[in-house]
C-alpha cells in the first residue's frame, strides 16, 4: 500500500519568490493535515481538511500561505511570498476517521535564500 | 492546555545498551499516545501508539512504551540499542480537535 506521497522532496528558492507543495494521502484517508517543522522543533499543525472542508486552520499565517484539497484527494499548500523564516520541513499526513493514526509523507524541504 | 514534554533533548548511548525516552504530557483526560521516529532528511515513521487496555505496548523495531496514567508519562524503551536507531524521536498525544500535539523531540546518538 502507498504512503502519503509529497513532492517536492527538496526546494531552494530565493526570498519573495512563490513556491508550492503537493501532496498525495494514502487511499481512502478522508482527513488531510499540513504541519510545519522547524529545525529542532516538533511539527506543528498548519491546516486539517475533512474531505474538502478546511476545518481547522487557526494556525495557516493566511498572509502568505494558501492551500486547498480539491475533490477530498490530493492537496497543495502554497507560500507567496516566501521569506527567510520560512525554512522549514512542510509535512503532509492523512489518517482515516475510524482510525485514530496520523500517517506521515516524507515531508518537503524548504529552503529560502 | 494541552502539551507534550520530552525532557532530553539529546540522548547518547552505547550500542547495545538498553534505552529509555521520557515523555509526559497535559490533557483533561486519558488522550490517544503516539511515538515517531525521524531519520536524518526523512519523515515521521511511526513506532507504536496506545488508545487503551493494556499499559504496555509494543511496537515496530523491537521497542516497548508504558502508559502510566498516574504520573501523566508515556515512555519509550528499547532493550538493546542498534547503530541504525539512531534518530529523533516525538512524542505525541492526539489532541481535541483531531490534530496531533508533539513535543520537541529528543535526538538519539548510539556510540559503537
Amino acid at each position: 500500500e502507498a504512503g502519503v506521497v509529497q513532492s517536492p522532496r527538496y526546494k531552494i528558492i530565493e526570498k519573495k519568490q512563490p513556491v508550492a507543495f503537493w501532496c498525495n494521502p494514502i487511499s481512502g484517508h478522508n482527513t488531510l493535515y499540513w504541519y510545519l517543522q522547524n529545525l529542532g522543533q516538533g511539527p506543528e499543525l498548519l491546516i486539517r481538511y475533512e474531505n474538502e472542508e478546511a476545518v481547522d486552520d487557526s494556525q495557516l499565517p493566511k498572509d502568505r500561505f494558501s492551500a486547498e484539497r480539491l475533490k477530498g484527494v490530493d492537496s497543495t499548500l502554497k507560500i507567496q511570498p516566501a521569506e527567510l523564516g520560512d525554512s522549514a520541513v512542510y509535512l503532509c499526513a492523512s489518517s482515516w476517521d475510524r482510525d485514530n493514526t496520523i500517517y506521515f509523507g516524507e515531508g518537503s524541504w524548504l529552503t529560502v535564500v | 492546555a494541552q502539551s507534550v514534554t520530552q525532557p532530553d533533548i539529546h540522548i547518547t548511548v552505547s550500542e547495545g545498551a538498553s534505552l529509555e525516552l521520557r515523555c509526559n504530557y497535559s490533557y483533561g483526560a486519558t488522550p490517544y499516545l503516539f511515538w515517531y521516529v525521524q531519520s536524518p532528511g526523512q519523515g515521521l515513521q511511526l513506532l507504536l501508539k496506545y488508545f487503551s487496555g493494556d499499559t504496555l505496548v509494543q511496537g515496530i523495531k523491537g521497542f516497548e512504551a508504558e502508559f502510566k496514567r498516574s504520573q501523566s508519562s508515556f515512555n519509550l524503551r528499547k532493550p538493546s540499542v542498534h547503530w541504525s536507531d539512531a534518530a529523533e524521536y516525538f512524542c505525541a498525544i492526539g489532541g481535541s480537535q483531531g490534530n496531533l500535539i508533539f513535543g520537541k523531540g529528543t535526538k538519539l546518538s548510539v556510540k559503537p
